[in-house]
């Protein structure tokens, strides 16, 4: 069936640290991958994408790396802040739909 | 407006009431997706229109559910004879263009079915 899993539900750091969430796909044929960030009451917002032609992609603080050998995909954050705290999603889009296909979301809780 | 927005925030149904739920997207953007959030889930996918035709709708759960966009703008999802599952955030997202995924999402619907 469908899913885009994460290894770990919670993860709690460090306000500073630099944080590191993980995510497994299930689909190799999956050309396209988000990350997104989710604030308690709000929708996901966008935060870093990467085509699966790419290993790595830089953002202001955020870094994603995609390893296509073992179908693995994780976001750093670099000096992790508390307004970093969230809740964390992957997705990934597949070929022949327009559809976003989510994993279930790692929660990142950020310690002052 | 400046982002997707979706009416009402909250609705209580009871079970076997029929409800609308509304989405505003970013004026101009082409395309638009329904996704369906279950407390302590990712979003999962309902329904997608590209201006006003529904493309894809293959993630609808059923049949009481239907979803509409006539004029290629604002959009509703609406539930027919709601059941306890149909409890959820019901999201709404919106994109500039086709096959562009880091779509903006509403705040979503909080839907309790009682």
């Amino acid at each position: 069936g469908e899913s885009v899993g994460l290894h770990l539900p919670t993860l709690s750091v460090q306000e500073g640290d630099n944080s590191i969430i993980n995510c497994a796909y299930s689909n190799s044929a999956s050309d396209y991958f988000i990350w997104y960030k989710q604030e308690s009451g709000k929708g996901p917002q966008f935060i870093i994408d990467i085509r699966s032609n790419m290993d790595k992609r830089q953002g202001q603080r955020v870094t994603v790396l995609l390893n296509k050998t073992v179908k693995h995909l994780s976001l750093q954050i670099a000096a992790t802040q508390p307004g970093d705290s969230a809740v964390y999603f992957c997705a990934e889009h597949r070929g022949g739909s327009e559809k976003l296909v989510f994993g279930k979301g790692t929660k990142l809780t950020v310690n002052p | 407006g400046a982002g997707v927005s979706q009416s009402p925030r909250y609705k209580v149904a009871k079970r076997g009431q029929d409800v609308a739920l509304r989405c505003d997207p970013i004026s101009g953007h082409v395309s638009l997706f329904w996704y369906q959030q279950a407390l302590g889930q990712g979003p999962e996918f309902l329904t997608y229109f590209q201006n006003e035709a529904q493309l894809d709708k293959s993630g609808l759960p059923s049949d009481r559910f239907f979803a509409e966009r006539p004029e290629g703008s604002v959009s509703t999802l609406k539930i027919q004879r709601t059941q306890q599952e149909d409890s959820a955030v019901y999201l709404c997202a919106s994109s500039l263009a086709r096959r562009s995924y880091g779509y903006t999402f509403g705040s979503g619907t909080r839907l309790t079915v009682v």
